[in-house]
Parts: C-alpha cells; structure tokens; sequence
C-alpha cells in the first residue's frame, strides 16, 4: 500500500510570512495533486504534478514535484489569512490503479 | 457547469436509523467515489463507482454501509443501522474517466453525519 506523509501536521504563521509545506513518499507516483479544504466544504483542486522536477506556479503557490515523483512542495510567498486551510496532497501510483490521500497540513495565516 | 452536488449538507440521525447520501457528479462525469473525513482528520477512501458498478470497495466497512450508482439518478452511499462512531462528514468526488493519471477528482460540499 502506497503511503503519503505530510509535514508539518500544524503551522501556524503570521500574515505576510513565507512557508513550505511537504509531501513524501517512500513510492513513486505517476502525478500528485494538492488539493485546499476549508472548514465545513469539500476540498478543492489547486494544481496536478505529473513530470518529475516539474514546477507550477498558481499567483502566490509554488508547487514542485521531485525527480524521482517520490515527493512535493507547496511553498507560499507572502501568506494572506485566506490561505489558512488543511492542505491535502494526494498521489496515484504508478498503475493508475490506487488514489491515496496523505494526512494533510493545516495552515493557520493570522492578520 | 454546476459542479458535484451533494445532500443533504447536514444529517441527524439517531442510533439504528438509516442514512442516505446522495451524490450528483459533475456533467459529464462518469465516475464516483466516496470519502469520509472525521473531525481534524485527513480523507479516507470508501468506494469507487462507475455507472452500475462498484469499482473498488476496498475502504468501505462491510457490514451496514452500501453505495450504488444507477444509470439514472445520483449516487447513494447508504449507512444502516447508524452508531455514534459513523458521524463523520462524508465527501463524493467525481472524474470524467477511470481513476488515475489525467482523470483529477472534483469534491462536493460534504454532508455531515451526525448520529445522536
């Protein structure tokens, strides 16, 4: 069974600071993706990573997937409170067979 | 395009009665899964459904919980015989083919279970 890590669990932050949130796994994946969830709404899509060493950029959110697909980074420049939410990265393997979910990062950005 | 539509949003249930959820996908969308989430947790795969046939079953509990997709209609995950340990909010996520590569998953609102 493939497994998703996330790290840190918790992060608390002030407005205006800059962070970096992990997701690491000991397979490899054919894409990652990360995902943003609210408290009371369904978690919603941010970006998918397919190509090891690939980098997005989604206006503040830069999401990297390792060379070897077996890891990513979500880094936010500037953090406003309405980033504050759980962060989910999810995977799916290499067969396209198994979706997995890590145990996400919940980002707290106070003004 | 409306996206996935889920309820009801909040359920009350008391011990022993049955919950029903219901899930619409996005237009288009051929494939369903079910998630539930517990309170400050993470996702937790149930089910995975394709028009009248379920996929892979794997996370779902095997006694009191169902799920089914019809060729018309929404998708049901059915819980019966509720307990206190099946409140939870329970997610449905849709995608326009089969689970993997290029087929990104589209999450509804939620409907949060709670049993009294």
């Amino acid at each position: 069974t493939q497994l998703l890590e996330q790290s840190p669990q918790f992060l608390s932050i002030q407005e205006g600071e800059n962070l970096t949130v992990y997701c690491n796994s000991s397979s490899v994946f054919s894409s990652l993706q990360w995902y943003r969830q609210e408290p009371g709404e369904g978690p919603v899509l941010l970006v998918t990573v397919v190509t090891g060493g690939e980098v997005k950029k989604l206006k503040r959110l830069t999401f990297q997937f390792g060379d070897a697909r077996k890891d990513s980074s979500l880094h936010i420049t500037a953090a406003q409170p309405g980033d504050t939410g759980l962060y989910l990265c999810a995977g799916t393997d290499l067969y396209g067979q198994n979706f997995v979910f890590g145990p996400g990062t919940r980002l707290s950005v106070l003004p | 395009n409306a996206g996935v539509m889920q309820n009801p949003r909040h359920l009350v249930r008391r011990r022993g009665q049955e919950a029903r959820l219901r899930c619409s996908p996005m237009k288009g969308h051929s494939h369903v899964y079910w998630y539930r989430q517990l309170p400050e947790e993470g996702l937790k795969f149930m089910v995975y459904l394709q028009k009248e046939n379920i996929i892979d079953e794997s996370g779902m509990p095997k006694e009191r919980f169902s799920a089914e997709f019809p060729k018309e209609g929404p998708s049901i995950l059915r819980i019966q015989q509720v307990v206190r340990g099946d409140s939870a909010a329970y997610f449905c996520a849709s995608s326009p083919g089969v689970r993997g590569i290029g087929s990104e998953q589209y999450f509804g609102p939620g409907t949060r279970l709670t049993v009294t």
